[in-house]
């Protein structure tokens, strides 16, 4: 059973514009990450958040934590080609938990 | 720094054929987990250990087996290689610490004909 859905699973848009990336489960999580993977490559951590409500920046990218810990989005400002890759959000459903449980991925393309 | 390395990066198998994937990692972790890949469904956890000599079932066990004799490795075994487990396996590892990153290695490509 998949806990974790991201929306859309494929997103391909022009360079300068702007997205969202949308993660939803009907469970609560204690904490949530964002990871990016390229072509050939392991995923790579971007960002955590651990309180409901909470927003972190990282440079032209947002993340946002749901207030009732059951959904995160990803807002990208100005996309880069250097954005092009898989977005993958993970949670940990129980504090001290050491597994995590991955979404389905968003499959992004940055078009110049 | 090689932080999570693993062996082989591609290899090819006849139905019913065993193998051990191999990883390894310098980082001195205490976690270590196993993963695959596949189109459309993130990544699915197969077995985890949270400690040398200690291992878990994940998400999706059932056709693998694991060691972790030494806490740098962590070792994946199909024991009778069949169709459905041709997949890109991940392994990560990553400090006990609560909401530590886990960090990956760059996979291995299965096939299983």
């Amino acid at each position: 059973t998949q806990l974790l859905e991201q929306s859309p699973q494929f997103l391909s848009i022009q360079e300068g514009e702007n997205l969202t990336v949308y993660c939803n489960s009907s469970s609560v999580f204690s904490s949530l990450q964002w990871y990016r993977q390229e072509p050939g490559e392991g995923p790579v951590l971007l960002v955590t958040v651990v309180t409901g409500g909470e927003v972190k920046k990282l440079k032209r990218l947002t993340f946002q934590f749901g207030d009732a810990r059951k959904d995160s989005s990803l807002h990208i400002t100005a996309a880069q080609p250097g954005d092009t890759g898989l977005y993958l959000c993970a949670g940990r459903t129980n504090f001290g938990n050491e597994k995590l449980t991955f979404g389905t991925g968003t499959r992004l393309t940055i078009i110049p | 720094n090689a932080g999570v390395t693993q062996t082989p990066k591609f290899r090819v198998l006849k139905t019913g054929q065993s193998m051990t994937l191999l990883c390894a990692q310098d980082m001195n972790h205490e976690y270590m987990y196993w993963y695959r890949q596949d189109p459309g469904m993130g990544l699915r956890l197969i077995h985890y250990s949270v400690g040398e000599g200690t291992t878990a079932k994940g998400e999706v066990p059932d056709g693998y087996n694991v060691s972790r004799l030494k806490k740098q490795n962590f070792l994946l075994g199909l024991e009778s290689a069949a169709p459905s487990q041709t997949s890109v396996y991940f392994c990560a590892s990553s400090y006990w610490q609560q909401n530590q990153p886990q960090h990956f290695g760059d996979g291995t490509r299965l096939s299983i004909l």
